[in-house]
Protein backbone atom coordinates (compact mmCIF):
# COMPACT_ATOMS: atom_id res chain seq x y z
CA UNK A 1 0.00 0.00 0.00
CA UNK A 2 1.09 3.57 0.04
CA UNK A 3 0.36 4.82 3.89
CA UNK A 4 2.04 3.55 6.82
CA UNK A 5 0.27 0.73 7.98
CA UNK A 6 0.11 -0.94 11.61
CA UNK A 7 -0.93 -4.12 13.31
CA UNK A 8 -3.13 -5.03 14.75
CA UNK A 9 -5.59 -2.48 14.69
CA UNK A 10 -6.88 -3.61 18.23
CA UNK A 11 -5.26 -5.53 20.87
CA UNK A 12 -7.09 -6.18 24.31
CA UNK A 13 -4.47 -7.75 26.68
CA UNK A 14 -5.00 -8.84 30.66
CA UNK A 15 -2.20 -6.81 32.55
CA UNK A 16 1.32 -8.31 33.19
CA UNK A 17 1.13 -10.07 29.05
CA UNK A 18 3.68 -8.97 27.17
CA UNK A 19 2.36 -6.97 23.51
CA UNK A 20 3.69 -6.77 20.24
CA UNK A 21 2.96 -3.94 17.65
CA UNK A 22 3.65 -3.85 14.14
CA UNK A 23 4.18 -0.88 11.78
CA UNK A 24 4.99 -1.22 7.83
CA UNK A 25 6.41 2.30 6.77
CA UNK A 26 5.78 3.93 3.53
CA UNK A 27 8.50 2.65 0.89
CA UNK A 28 11.76 4.02 1.10
CA UNK A 29 11.07 6.12 4.05
CA UNK A 30 14.56 6.67 6.31
CA UNK A 31 12.87 7.41 9.38
CA UNK A 32 9.99 6.04 11.63
CA UNK A 33 8.58 6.95 14.91
CA UNK A 34 6.27 6.18 16.92
CA UNK A 35 3.83 7.87 19.35
CA UNK A 36 1.10 7.08 21.83
CA UNK A 37 -1.80 9.16 22.03
CA UNK A 38 -3.73 8.88 25.41
CA UNK A 39 -6.49 11.66 27.17
CA UNK A 40 -4.60 12.57 29.76
CA UNK A 41 -1.01 12.51 28.05
CA UNK A 42 -1.74 14.21 24.42
CA UNK A 43 0.28 12.94 21.66
CA UNK A 44 3.45 11.93 23.27
CA UNK A 45 6.69 10.78 21.29
CA UNK A 46 8.03 7.36 22.23
CA UNK A 47 10.96 6.24 19.76
CA UNK A 48 12.40 6.92 16.36
CA UNK A 49 14.62 5.43 13.80
CA UNK A 50 16.59 7.01 10.96
CA UNK A 51 19.18 4.97 8.85
CA UNK A 52 21.67 3.15 10.36
CA UNK A 53 21.91 5.60 13.22
CA UNK A 54 21.51 4.93 16.82
CA UNK A 55 17.41 5.16 17.49
CA UNK A 56 16.57 7.71 20.04
CA UNK A 57 15.03 6.34 22.71
CA UNK A 58 14.62 9.46 24.92
CA UNK A 59 10.22 9.22 25.26
CA UNK A 60 9.84 5.53 26.23
CA UNK A 61 8.32 5.90 29.50
CA UNK A 62 10.17 2.95 31.65
CA UNK A 63 12.40 -0.24 30.76
CA UNK A 64 9.38 -2.13 30.10
CA UNK A 65 8.86 -0.36 26.07
CA UNK A 66 11.05 -1.32 23.43
CA UNK A 67 11.39 -1.24 19.68
CA UNK A 68 13.38 -2.61 17.13
CA UNK A 69 13.40 -2.05 13.38
CA UNK A 70 14.55 -4.81 11.00
CA UNK A 71 16.05 -4.15 7.55
CA UNK A 72 15.59 -0.50 7.73
CA UNK A 73 11.91 -1.04 7.33
CA UNK A 74 9.92 -2.82 9.67
CA UNK A 75 9.26 -2.01 13.19
CA UNK A 76 8.66 -3.92 16.20
CA UNK A 77 7.19 -1.94 19.77
CA UNK A 78 7.11 -4.57 22.22
CA UNK A 79 5.89 -3.80 25.98
CA UNK A 80 6.66 -5.94 28.44
CA UNK A 81 4.76 -6.62 31.32
CA UNK A 82 1.68 -4.48 30.50
CA UNK A 83 0.07 -2.15 32.94
CA UNK A 84 -3.37 -0.76 33.04
CA UNK A 85 -1.69 2.86 32.09
CA UNK A 86 -0.36 1.75 29.12
CA UNK A 87 -3.89 1.81 27.35
CA UNK A 88 -3.55 4.40 24.59
CA UNK A 89 -3.37 4.62 20.59
CA UNK A 90 -0.04 3.67 19.74
CA UNK A 91 1.00 5.81 16.10
CA UNK A 92 3.73 5.09 13.79
CA UNK A 93 4.78 7.47 11.58
CA UNK A 94 7.94 7.35 8.58
CA UNK A 95 9.57 10.48 7.29
CA UNK A 96 11.48 11.29 3.76
CA UNK A 97 13.95 14.31 3.21
CA UNK A 98 10.63 16.32 3.44
CA UNK A 99 10.86 16.00 7.06
CA UNK A 100 7.48 15.95 7.88
CA UNK A 101 5.93 12.43 9.10
CA UNK A 102 3.27 10.63 7.65
CA UNK A 103 1.22 8.91 10.03
CA UNK A 104 -0.72 5.20 10.31
CA UNK A 105 -3.87 4.71 11.63
CA UNK A 106 -3.08 3.41 14.71
CA UNK A 107 -3.37 0.36 17.31
CA UNK A 108 -5.39 0.83 19.98
CA UNK A 109 -4.18 -1.20 22.77
CA UNK A 110 -6.69 -2.13 26.16
CA UNK A 111 -5.10 -3.49 29.11
CA UNK A 112 -7.68 -5.02 31.65
CA UNK B 1 13.38 23.11 25.95
CA UNK B 2 10.88 22.95 23.37
CA UNK B 3 6.87 23.61 23.85
CA UNK B 4 3.34 24.16 21.53
CA UNK B 5 0.49 25.92 22.97
CA UNK B 6 -2.58 25.55 21.47
CA UNK B 7 -4.75 27.72 23.78
CA UNK B 8 -8.33 26.99 22.39
CA UNK B 9 -9.82 23.59 22.91
CA UNK B 10 -12.63 23.97 21.57
CA UNK B 11 -14.12 25.64 18.84
CA UNK B 12 -17.79 25.16 17.69
CA UNK B 13 -18.85 26.97 14.62
CA UNK B 14 -21.74 27.37 12.23
CA UNK B 15 -21.55 26.51 8.38
CA UNK B 16 -19.85 28.60 6.06
CA UNK B 17 -17.46 30.45 9.09
CA UNK B 18 -14.41 31.11 8.99
CA UNK B 19 -12.17 29.48 11.83
CA UNK B 20 -8.87 30.80 12.98
CA UNK B 21 -6.86 28.19 14.87
CA UNK B 22 -3.83 29.51 17.27
CA UNK B 23 -0.80 27.83 17.74
CA UNK B 24 2.11 29.28 19.61
CA UNK B 25 5.37 27.91 20.12
CA UNK B 26 8.95 27.99 22.51
CA UNK B 27 12.12 26.35 20.79
CA UNK B 28 15.59 27.61 21.21
CA UNK B 29 16.82 26.29 18.01
CA UNK B 30 17.39 29.01 14.91
CA UNK B 31 16.02 26.45 12.51
CA UNK B 32 13.03 24.59 12.99
CA UNK B 33 9.75 23.32 11.09
CA UNK B 34 6.35 23.91 12.25
CA UNK B 35 3.41 21.44 11.05
CA UNK B 36 -0.32 21.71 11.26
CA UNK B 37 -1.97 18.22 11.30
CA UNK B 38 -5.76 17.01 11.17
CA UNK B 39 -7.27 14.16 13.11
CA UNK B 40 -10.44 13.71 12.01
CA UNK B 41 -13.05 11.35 13.86
CA UNK B 42 -12.03 7.97 12.12
CA UNK B 43 -8.53 8.85 14.31
CA UNK B 44 -6.06 8.69 11.09
CA UNK B 45 -3.41 11.80 11.70
CA UNK B 46 -3.59 13.55 8.42
CA UNK B 47 -0.47 16.08 7.24
CA UNK B 48 -1.81 19.58 6.51
CA UNK B 49 1.42 21.82 5.98
CA UNK B 50 4.90 22.20 6.85
CA UNK B 51 6.54 25.59 7.20
CA UNK B 52 10.68 26.37 7.56
CA UNK B 53 11.84 28.95 10.22
CA UNK B 54 13.17 30.31 7.52
CA UNK B 55 9.85 30.73 5.48
CA UNK B 56 7.72 33.48 6.87
CA UNK B 57 5.80 33.36 3.60
CA UNK B 58 2.18 32.76 4.17
CA UNK B 59 -0.01 31.02 2.15
CA UNK B 60 -3.46 30.02 1.08
CA UNK B 61 -4.73 26.59 0.07
CA UNK B 62 -8.01 26.45 -1.07
CA UNK B 63 -9.99 27.40 1.59
CA UNK B 64 -6.44 26.79 4.07
CA UNK B 65 -4.13 29.67 4.68
CA UNK B 66 -1.68 29.85 7.62
CA UNK B 67 -0.19 33.04 8.93
CA UNK B 68 3.65 32.53 10.80
CA UNK B 69 4.95 35.03 12.30
CA UNK B 70 8.25 34.18 13.54
CA UNK B 71 8.55 37.28 16.13
CA UNK B 72 5.71 36.36 18.05
CA UNK B 73 6.51 32.55 17.77
CA UNK B 74 3.13 32.11 16.31
CA UNK B 75 1.78 29.52 13.66
CA UNK B 76 -1.99 30.02 13.15
CA UNK B 77 -4.39 28.31 10.96
CA UNK B 78 -7.51 29.82 8.92
CA UNK B 79 -10.15 27.71 7.71
CA UNK B 80 -12.24 29.84 5.62
CA UNK B 81 -16.04 28.79 4.70
CA UNK B 82 -16.11 26.18 7.30
CA UNK B 83 -17.65 22.63 6.18
CA UNK B 84 -19.28 20.06 8.41
CA UNK B 85 -16.08 17.73 6.90
CA UNK B 86 -14.04 19.81 8.79
CA UNK B 87 -14.63 18.87 12.15
CA UNK B 88 -11.68 17.45 13.61
CA UNK B 89 -9.12 17.90 15.65
CA UNK B 90 -6.06 19.83 14.60
CA UNK B 91 -2.42 19.77 16.19
CA UNK B 92 0.18 22.03 15.32
CA UNK B 93 3.44 20.66 15.71
CA UNK B 94 7.23 21.26 15.98
CA UNK B 95 9.77 19.76 14.73
CA UNK B 96 13.91 20.38 14.86
CA UNK B 97 15.94 21.10 11.48
CA UNK B 98 16.93 17.40 11.00
CA UNK B 99 15.17 14.33 11.41
CA UNK B 100 13.63 14.03 15.03
CA UNK B 101 10.48 14.07 17.16
CA UNK B 102 7.91 16.19 17.03
CA UNK B 103 6.22 18.18 19.62
CA UNK B 104 2.70 18.38 19.42
CA UNK B 105 0.57 20.84 20.96
CA UNK B 106 -2.56 19.69 23.05
CA UNK B 107 -4.94 19.89 19.75
CA UNK B 108 -8.20 22.06 19.33
CA UNK B 109 -11.73 20.47 18.21
CA UNK B 110 -12.68 21.90 15.63
CA UNK B 111 -17.12 21.49 15.38
CA UNK B 112 -18.90 22.63 12.50
CA UNK B 113 -22.79 22.03 12.54
CA UNK B 114 -24.64 22.53 9.58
Amino acid sequence: GAGVSQSPSNKVTEKGKDVELRCDPISGHTALYWYRQSLGQGLEFLIYFQGNSAPDKSGLPSDRFSAERTGGSVSTLTIQRTQQEDSAVYLCASSSTLREQFFGPGTRLTVL
Amino acid sequence: AQKVTQAQTEISVVEKEDVTLDCVYETRDTTYYLFWYKQPPSGELVFLIRRNSFDEQNEISGRYSWNFQKSTSSFNFTITASQVVDSAVYFCALGPPRWGKLQFGAGTQVVVTP
